[in-house]
């Protein structure tokens, strides 16, 4: 079974450039998450999606952050204008429900670094 | 009340020893514990996890002890590998519908040889 599919890898751009980040999760999870992590910390929620839903954004600046879920499958997370802040690990993770407990499978990100 | 505190930042183990990675959490509401494995240039992988209702949990060389009244929970990682040598997280999260983990900030662990 693939995991979650993430791309780029990497990327660098200049402060005020746009950027997205393409994610796609294990077959058959319809739940889908994107996290940022920065250097040294854990990750933290920006999006979780149910199909096409958007369920918890809370944490997304969405001044400068967008997100879309076309199809209920893969996904896109944009930031327009990026930031020097901005630079960090975008994670995209997938879930299936297991029992009461949704278990979740991480990509191996997009390291971004905003110059 | 949503942070999960974890200690240490850095941990070194002599090949064979035991490691152990504590984290405690404020809000009682949550009930599942995950740890989770970092490699360098690699996603998180979960590697054990445990819910309140138990106190102990192991699974090979990987043991998770909880404490609930103490709201304190370790991983111990028991004749440690240099294969070992990761960043370990808690997290923490409560099926409220958000089922928004909340995570510590790590462990870089290092397994001498």
């Amino acid at each position: 079974e693939a995991g979650v599919v993430q791309s780029p890898r990497y990327k660098i751009i200049e402060k005020k450039q746009p950027v997205a980040f393409w994610c796609n999760p294990i077959s058959g999870h319809n739940t889908l998450y994107w996290y940022r992590q920065n250097l040294g910390q854990g990750p933290e929620l920006l999006i979780r999606y149910e199909n096409e839903e958007a369920v918890d954004d809370s944490q997304l600046p969405k001044d400068r952050f967008s997100a879309e879920r076309l199809k209920g499958v893969d996904s896109t997370l944009k930031i327009q204008p990026a930031e020097l802040g901005d630079s960090a690990v975008y994670l995209c993770a997938s879930s299936l429900r297991s029992g009461m407990i949704y278990e979740q499978y991480f990509g191996p990100g997009t390291r971004l670094t905003v110059t | 009340q949503q942070q999960v505190k974890q200690s240490p930042q850095s941990l070194i183990v002599q090949k064979g020893g035991i490691s152990i990675i504590n984290c405690a959490y404020e809000n009682t509401a949550f009930d599942y514990f995950p740890w989770y494995q970092q490699f360098p240039g690699k996603g998180p992988a979960l590697l054990i996890a445990i819910r309140p209702d138990v106190s102990e949990k192991k699974e090979g060389r990987f043991t998770i002890s909880f404490n609930k009244s103490a709201k304190q929970f370790s991983l111990h990682i028991m004749d440690s590998q240099p294969g070992d040598s990761a960043t370990y997280f808690c997290a923490a999260t409560y099926p409220s519908g958000t089922y928004k983990y909340i995570f510590g900030t790590g462990t870089r662990l290092k397994v001498l040889a």
